[in-house]
């Protein structure tokens, strides 16, 4: 399968502080990216889906402003975690999709796990 | 009624045996399911994807798709303890919608 890499794969900073995870598709271009997060023992939520050259598009509840998503080219897409706090720390997980039918398979990221103290 | 339910297990099953994971959705217009796997810790796996009826095999995975009756599932031949993981279902209603998962079957196989 297609390969996703996470940048870093684990962070710990203090809180109000702002934490940037790269997310780069390494073989193929990924028209559509997507950004989950996931708690402990919880499922994957989905936090928002991204397309090359527009703006992200974020599902209910997700804070645009703080979790800030940048999809600059077709093999990198950026999560900000803007001003963080303790009730932010997650595994933040990206995924990338190359599109087109039926190529519509997403590949997931490793993971990034972010503790904010 | 959830968009993809699963049961949560755990699903124990030994050694060298056949796991049957199960699948069921909602809705008549989803076009393509996925099966992944989960490690604790660690990031989902894609393992199977399925868009037509029938069954699709893998190595010792096969993938089977019922349309009608809204129902896919996974089994997974000669299990190995290796295979103790969380199993999440997905589908889409096309190419271009976001993946919807289920909650995840946790399927234990013992040595």
């Amino acid at each position: 399968g297609a390969v996703v890499s996470q940048h870093p794969s684990r962070v710990i900073c203090k809180s109000g502080t702002s934490v940037k995870i790269e997310c780069r598709s390494l073989d193929f271009q990924a028209t559509t990216m997507f950004w989950y997060r996931q708690f402990p023992k919880q499922s994957l939520m989905l936090m928002a889906t991204s397309n090359e050259g527009s703006k992200a598009t974020y599902e209910q509840g997700v804070e645009k402003d703080k979790f800030l998503i940048n999809h600059a080219s077709l093999t990198l897409s950026t999560l900000t975690v803007t001003s963080a706090h303790p009730e932010d720390s997650s595994f933040y997980i990206c995924s990338a999709m190359e599109g087109g039918e039926p190529y519509n398979e997403q590949f997931f990221g490793p993971g990034t796990r972010l503790t904010v103290l | 009624q959830k968009e993809v339910e699963q049961n949560s297990g755990p699903l124990s099953v030994p050694e060298g045996a056949i796991a049957s994971l199960n699948c069921t959705y909602s809705d008549r217009v989803s076009q393509s399911f996925f099966w992944y796997r989960q490690y604790s810790g660690k990031s989902p796996e894609l393992i199977m994807s399925i868009y037509s009826n029938g069954d699709k095999e893998d190595g010792r995975f096969t993938a089977q798709l019922n349309k009608a009756s809204q129902y896919v599932s996974l089994l997974i031949r000669d299990s190995q303890p290796s295979d103790s993981a969380t199993y999440l279902c997905g589908r889409k209603k096309s190419s271009g919608d976001k993946l919807t998962f289920g909650t995840g079957t946790r399927l234990a196989v013992r040595p």
